[in-house]
Formats: C-alpha cells, structure tokens, sequence
C-alpha cells in the first residue's frame, strides 16, 4: 500500500490554457473521488468514479472540467480554457467502498495558479 | 442541502493542554461522520468514520463522540502535542446524498512548545 499519489504537486499557468492532473489512487479500491479546496474552505466534491464508470458529477464542475478513469486505475482531470477562478488545490481521494461506511484516502493534492 | 459547520476556526494552545472542537451537521436522514487531519504539505488522514448515535471513538490521545439526533460531533485532544498541529476536519454524508462527503471548513490547530 503506497498510499494515493497526485501529480503534478504544483502548477503555474496562465489564463486560458488547458493543464491535465493525475491521480493513482491505492491499487485495491475501486473508488475515486475528485475534491477542490479554496482558502478557507473545506474540500468540496467534485466527482467520483466507480471502476471507470462516473456516477456523479456537481454542478461545481463546468463544461471546462472533464475527469476520467479509462481503466479503472489511474483518474486524470482536465481543466480547459483556466481561469483566474479555478485557482485551487485539487485533492483526490480513494476507498474500497460507499464514502457513508468507509474511510477516503486521500493524495497530497495538485496545487493550481492561474495567472 | 446539506451544511456542516466547525467550530472554532482556529485555536491556539500550550503544549499539555487539552482542547476540543465541534462539528455540526444536519440530523435529518443522517448516515456517517467522518473526521480528518491535515498536515500542512501532506495528505488528509483519516481520524475516524462514525455512523451510531452514541458512538465514541478513541486513538491515542485524540478521541471522537457523536450525537446524530442534535446533529454534532466533538473532537477532542488530550495532552495536545506540538505534533498536534494541523487542521481537522469534518464531513458527513445523508441518506440522499450518496456517496459525496460534504466538509466543513475545519479548525486550525497550534500547539506551541
């Protein structure tokens, strides 16, 4: 168990450009959650995965993000078109079942500037 | 729609004392608490996840109780550490909503030595 890992850490870009985030999460759970966290706030649900099937989306993620997990494995999320708003730390987190009954465990986060 | 508020936003002890925070969440159609700690530059860890009005959870120094019909949840830490210092956070989940933890915006904690 190595435990989630997110890359990149960091991420500077400017306005209007497209950048893509990782996310391997532990090998023997099936479920994947994206979260955002601003200052000040707590981590807010983004979407989740089970296997490669995308159950659940907020209305927090525009038409600009796009998150998949082609094999049930690994997960990347794509902001297109960033702005300055999109500025965040992008937390993923996973679990070996519902998030009611189970622990997340959760990657050191993608943290991204939007110039 | 389902809030969660802590309290307090932050806190600042002495190193020995020991401190307690809240977490309030709605009581209607309740299914789990969870509560995390995170460390400045590392990943959210797992504390406890609690589903049973009445449940009291306990690791180490650190040990959690939950109320489901009045809808709170408090943390408390024993004998704080300057090791203790992160920020702890909360996040429930109802009936409806699935399997999407809604969390507070958590408490700051600093243990000075």
């Amino acid at each position: 168990d190595t435990g989630v890992s997110q890359n990149p850490r960091h991420k500077i870009t400017k306005r209007g450009q497209n950048v893509t985030f990782r996310c391997d999460p532990i090998s023997e759970h099936n479920r994947l959650y994206w979260y955002r966290q601003t200052l000040g706030q707590g981590p807010e649900f983004l979407t989740y995965f089970q296997n490669e099937a995308q159950l659940e989306k907020s209305r927090l993620l525009s038409d600009r993000f796009s998150a998949e997990r082609p094999k049930g494995s690994f997960s990347t999320l794509e902001i297109q078109r960033t702005e300055q708003g999109d500025s965040a730390m992008y937390l993923c987190a996973s679990s070996r079942g519902l998030a009611g009954a189970y622990e997340q465990y959760f990657g050191p986060g993608t943290r991204l500037t939007v110039t | 729609i389902l809030n969660v508020e802590q309290s307090p936003q932050s806190l600042h002890v002495q190193e020995g004392d020991s401190t307690n925070f809240t977490c309030s969440f709605p009581s209607s159609n309740f299914y789990a608490l969870h509560w995390y700690r995170w460390e400045t530059a590392k990943s959210p860890e797992a504390l406890f996840v609690m589903t049973l009005n009445g449940d009291e959870k306990k690791k180490g120094r650190i040990s959690a109780t939950l109320n489901t019909k009045e809808g709170y949840s408090y943390l408390y830490i024993k004998g704080s550490q300057p090791e203790d210092s992160a920020t702890y956070l909360c996040a429930s989940t109802g009936m409806e909503y699935g399997n999407k933890l809604v969390f507070g915006a958590g408490t700051i904690l600093r243990v000075k030595s």
